[in-house]
């Protein structure tokens, strides 16, 4: 059974433009759910996180809104820059802990 | 705080040899977990540890084993090496339920 599903696999955004990238997950005791960013060579690093107390968390360009109901939370780069080109990951966390599987961001200039 | 380390950063080994990599958690982290990151197969799970036990389990062969010791450390090692075994190995760290912090891992080459 597959526990998270991100998507897309890949996204290219003009420079300014709005990337947004989706993760549905499966398990309900999942209680934390954080972005990660990688740059090619570095290992993953937080980005923004959200608890489920609230449906939405913004910080600086980047903004997680959190659907409970439907088990999906997604995030939004407004104003995308090419120094966002990376990987992003959701990782939905409870006792347990699942990578999705990665999305490509290419922001062009 | 310092950050999560592993050693070596670069390795270079031949088919049939074994390999031990090594992780120190941040201070206080009992959960360590290994990934391997390839370009084909991307970041895929191996294994979690906490508490000196093996607590998830990825879909990796048995020649892909590790351990974790009673400071958290914690050493993963893979045996009869293959050419497809080239990847850069993550190790994470994090309190339960929390962030995972990665270190900067160690890249296996395989000739």
């Amino acid at each position: 059974q597959q526990q998270v599903k991100q998507s897309p696999q890949s996204l290219i955004v003009q420079k300014g433009g709005i990337s947004i990238i989706n993760c549905a997950y499966e398990n309900t005791a999942f209680d934390y759910f954080p972005w990660y960013q990688q740059f090619p060579g570095k290992g993953p690093a937080l980005l923004i996180a959200i608890r489920p107390d609230v449906s939405e968390k913004k910080e600086g360009r980047f903004t997680i809104s959190f659907n409970k109901s439907a088990k999906q939370f997604s995030l939004h780069i407004m104003d995308s820059q090419p120094g966002d080109s990376a990987t992003y990951f959701c990782v939905p966390t409870g006792n347990q802990f699942y990578f999705g599987t990665g999305t490509s961001l290419t922001v062009i200039p | 705080k310092a950050g999560v380390t592993q050693t070596p950063r670069y390795l270079i080994k031949t088919r049939g040899q074994q390999v031990t990599l090594s992780c120190s958690p941040i201070s206080g982290h009992r959960s360590v977990s290994w990934y391997q990151q390839t370009p084909g197969q991307g970041l895929q799970f191996l294994f979690e540890y906490f508490s000196e036990t093996q607590r998830n389990k990825g879909n990796f062969p048995g020649r892909f084993s590790g351990r974790q010791f009673s400071n958290s450390r914690s050493e993963m090692n893979v045996s009869t090496l293959e050419l497809g075994d080239s990847a850069l190995y993550l190790c994470a760290s994090s309190a339960v339920g929390e962030t995972q912090y990665f270190g900067p891992g160690t890249r296996l080459l395989v000739l």
